[in-house]
């Protein structure tokens, strides 16, 4: 158990609906990342938040967004889903906001859209 | 950003070593180098990080020149459990950018 926890766990919604993806990092991490895994794919950045603070931009989508919220849980939001936005999103936590320490991976939600 | 490049895959066989290469001819001076784990349908997993020389853990040693340009993970004696994706990962304080390259595809035969 890494200490990260993402809900739900699975996620089946129809196109064009919003969802949204909750993160809660391990206990003192200030850092929070997210990526998407589709089948058989590599892992996609998106968003970095770092105190409450957006850190880093990946390969993120102008329908998706993110915060952090003061408790240092994090939020992904996904709207007007489409059938391709299906896959695992993974969320993970590090204490501070380099990379140069070892960060802690969530077990994922998985996302169906159909 | 320091781009890597690892093999897709690599085949061995339960108490053999498997180093696996990573390279990162861009690397910047404060990035660190970072390998991770990934079994089917879970989150990857920290193996091993270092700046430069050699790290070694309980799990696995990690060298790294001294142009820093490369990088090699040796995993000893593995078995049947170590198949899995391995992630090389090159980041420091000024690159937040945690992006992770295609990763390496392990196979451990009986």
């Amino acid at each position: 158990d890494s200490g990260v926890t993402q809900t739900p766990k699975h996620l089946i919604t129809a196109t064009g609906q919003r969802v949204t993806l909750r993160c809660s990092p391990r206990s003192g991490d200030l850092s929070v990342y997210w990526y998407q895994q589709s089948l058989d794919q590599g892992l996609q950045f998106l968003i970095q938040y770092y105190n409450g603070e957006e850190r880093a931009k990946g390969n993120i989508l102008e329908r998706f967004s993110a915060q952090q919220f003061p408790d240092l849980h994090s939020e992904l939001n996904l709207s007007s889903l489409e059938l391709g936005d299906s896959a695992l999103y993974f969320c993970a936590s590090s204490p501070q906001g380099g990379v140069n320490t070892e960060a802690f991976f969530g077990q994922g939600t998985r996302l169906t859209v159909v | 950003l320091a781009k890597t490049t690892q093999p897709i895959s690599m085949d061995s066989y339960e108490g053999q070593e498997v180093n696996i290469t990573c390279s990162h001819n861009n690397i910047a001076t404060n990035d660190y180098i970072t390998w991770y784990q990934q079994f089917p349908s879970q989150g990857p997993r920290f193996i091993i990080q270092g700046y430069k020389t050699k790290v070694t853990n309980e799990v696995a040693s990690l060298f790294i020149p001294a142009d820093r340009k490369s990088s090699t993970l040796s995993l000893p004696r593995v078995s049947l459990s170590d198949t899995a994706v391995y992630y090389c990962l090159v980041a420091g304080d000024n690159n937040n950018d945690m992006r992770f390259g295609a990763g390496t595809r392990l196979t451990v035969k009986p």
